[in-house]
C-alpha cells in the first residue's frame, strides 16, 4: 500500500538550515511527484514545493530563495532543505503524493535557541 | 497568488443538519479544486477532487460543486465523526494556495 514517511531533526537552531527526509513506499517517484506541505501549529496549511516523477521542481514563490527539493530515487526518499530558519518557520512538515491523495503523518520542527 | 476566501471560519451545526463550506478564488482556477478534512493531530484527508468527484472511500452524504468562481462543500445529515476542519486548495496556478479553514464543531 502507498505510505510516507516524514523524518527528521525535531529542533533546528534559528538561521541554521532543515533537513527533511520523505520515505516513499507502494509507488515509484519516476512515476509519481511528491508535495511538500507545513502547518504551523494551530494555523492552516501552506504549500512549499513539489518535486515532479520527471526530477522537475517548482516551489511557493514565498520560500523559494531558501527552498530545495530533491530525490533519491534508488531509495524512495524525497529530500527537504530550508536555509536561514526562524521561528516563524516552526511547522509540522508534511509530504503528499500528487494529488493529495496520501499523506504522512508529518514531523514537527521547532525553531529554538 | 490567487487567493482563496474561504468562508465561514467556524460553523457550529447539529447532528443531522445539512451544511455548506464554501471557498471563492480570486482568478479563474477552472476545477482545480480539492477539498480536505482534517482531524486533531491527523494529517489532512482527501475529500473532493477536481471540484465535484468524491475521493475513494468518502462518504456519499458529501458532495462538491462550483458555481463561478464560488466552490462549496456540502454535507448532508452531519454525523459525529464530520467534526473537524476542511480546507479548500487550489492547485491551477503557482503557488498552488489553501484556504484558511472552517472549523465545523456540534452546536
Amino acid at each position: 500500500q502507498v505510505q510516507l514517511k516524514e523524518s527528521g531533526p525535531g529542533l533546528v537552531q534559528p538561521s541554521e538550515t532543515l533537513s527533511l527526509t520523505c520515505t516513499v513506499s507502494g509507488f515509484s517517484l519516476t512515476s509519481y511527484g511528491v508535495n511538500w506541505v507545513r502547518q504551523p501549529p494551530g494555523k492552516g496549511l501552506e504549500w512549499m514545493g513539489t518535486i515532479w516523477n520527471d526530477g522537475s521542481t517548482d516551489y511557493n514563490s514565498a520560500l523559494k530563495s531558501r527552498l530545495s527539493i530533491s530525490r533519491d530515487t534508488s531509495k524512495s526518499q524525497v529530500f527537504l532543505k530550508m536555509n536561514s530558519l526562524q521561528t516563524e518557520d516552526t511547522a509540522i512538515y508534511l509530504c503528499a503524493r500528487r494529488g493529495f491523495a496520501y499523506w504522512g503523518q508529518g514531523t514537527l520542527v521547532t525553531v529554538s535557541s | 497568488d490567487i487567493q482563496m476566501t474561504q468562508s465561514p471560519s467556524s460553523l457550529p451545526a447539529s447532528l443531522g443538519d445539512r451544511v455548506t463550506i464554501t471557498c471563492r478564488a480570486s482568478q479563474d482556477i477552472g476545477n482545480y479544486l480539492r477539498w480536505f478534512q482534517q482531524k486533531p493531530g491527523k494529517s489532512p484527508r482527501l475529500m473532493i477532487y477536481g471540484a465535484t468527484n468524491l475521493a475513494a472511500g468518502v462518504p456519499s452524504r458529501f458532495s462538491g460543486s462550483r458555481s463561478g468562481s464560488d466552490y462549496s462543500l456540502t454535507i448532508n445529515s452531519l454525523e459525529s465523526e464530520d467534526m473537524a476542519i476542511y480546507y479548500c486548495l487550489q492547485h491551477n496556478e503557482y503557488p498552488y494556495t489553501f484556504g484558511a479553514g472552517t472549523k465545523l464543531e456540534l452546536k
